[in-house]
């Protein structure tokens, strides 16, 4: 999944503990989406950003808070983890070729390889 | 009703057989569709993207839109044992940033 790059792949925290998820994209594109995937429940939004300066809350952004440090960096950010945080976290960008302000209309996304996290 | 309804399996064929992974959505406003593959600890990855009704085609796989039903399909001829992942349908509206509603997958296991 070049293009999007997330970092750490694991993660296990205690329940409590704060941790920053990383994204970093190479495909210039104005806006990234966080995602969270859990069993049965599929993908749900939790933020997003349409540029660089702004977010918007998704469908489950509670416990969560997101920085758009730069067009090529969108992070996500648990305060304070809690059990019904674990779950594997996608971060996603447009898959059509990025640069002008309209180019993100209506693409499909490209995600790349997720998170994975477990707080006990 | 959820918005999107997918059937999350698993549906096991043997390799060579044609396969069909359906979902049907309630929300008529939806005019971008999607499939996505996802293997196990991958992210999904897009196969196929369609707008309103119709059929498209690229090698092995099909998808297919009814909006007058609100259901959508994708077909996989001659499959293969790389096909087994998790089949994602997702959809969006017309207007806004894509902020796509998934279905939460259907796991295809084809065996050889």
């Amino acid at each position: 999944n070049a293009g999007v790059t997330q970092t750490p792949k694991f993660q296990v925290l205690k329940t409590g503990q704060s941790m920053t998820l990383q994204c970093a994209q190479d495909m210039n594109h104005n806006s990234m989406y966080w995602y969270r995937q859990d069993p049965g429940m599929g993908l749900r939004l939790i933020y997003y950003s349409a540029s660089e300066g702004t977010t918007d809350k998704g469908e489950v952004p509670n416990g969560y808070n997101v920085s758009r440090l730069n067009k090529r960096e969108f992070s996500l950010r648990l305060e304070s983890a809690a059990p019904s945080q674990t779950s594997v976290y996608f971060c996603a960008t447009p898959k059509t070729k990025g640069g002008g302000p309209d180019s993100s209309y209506n693409s499909p996304l490209h995600f790349g390889n997720g998170t994975r996290l477990t707080v006990t | 009703q959820k918005e999107v309804e997918q059937d999350p399996g698993p549906l096991s064929v043997p390799e060579g057989a044609i396969v069909s992974l359906n979902c049907t959505y309630s929300n008529s406003a939806f005019q971008y569709f999607m499939w996505y593959r996802q293997y196990s600890r991958k992210g999904p990855e897009l196969l196929m993207y369609t707008y309103s009704s119709g059929n498209k085609e690229d090698g092995r796989f099909t998808a297919q839109v009814d909006k007058s039903s609100k259901y959508i399909s994708l077909f996989i001829r001659d499959s293969q044992p790389s096909d087994s992942a998790t089949y994602l349908c997702a959809m969006s509206r017309n207007s806004g940033y894509s902020t796509l509603t998934f279905g939460k997958g259907t796991m295809l296991l084809v065996s050889p």
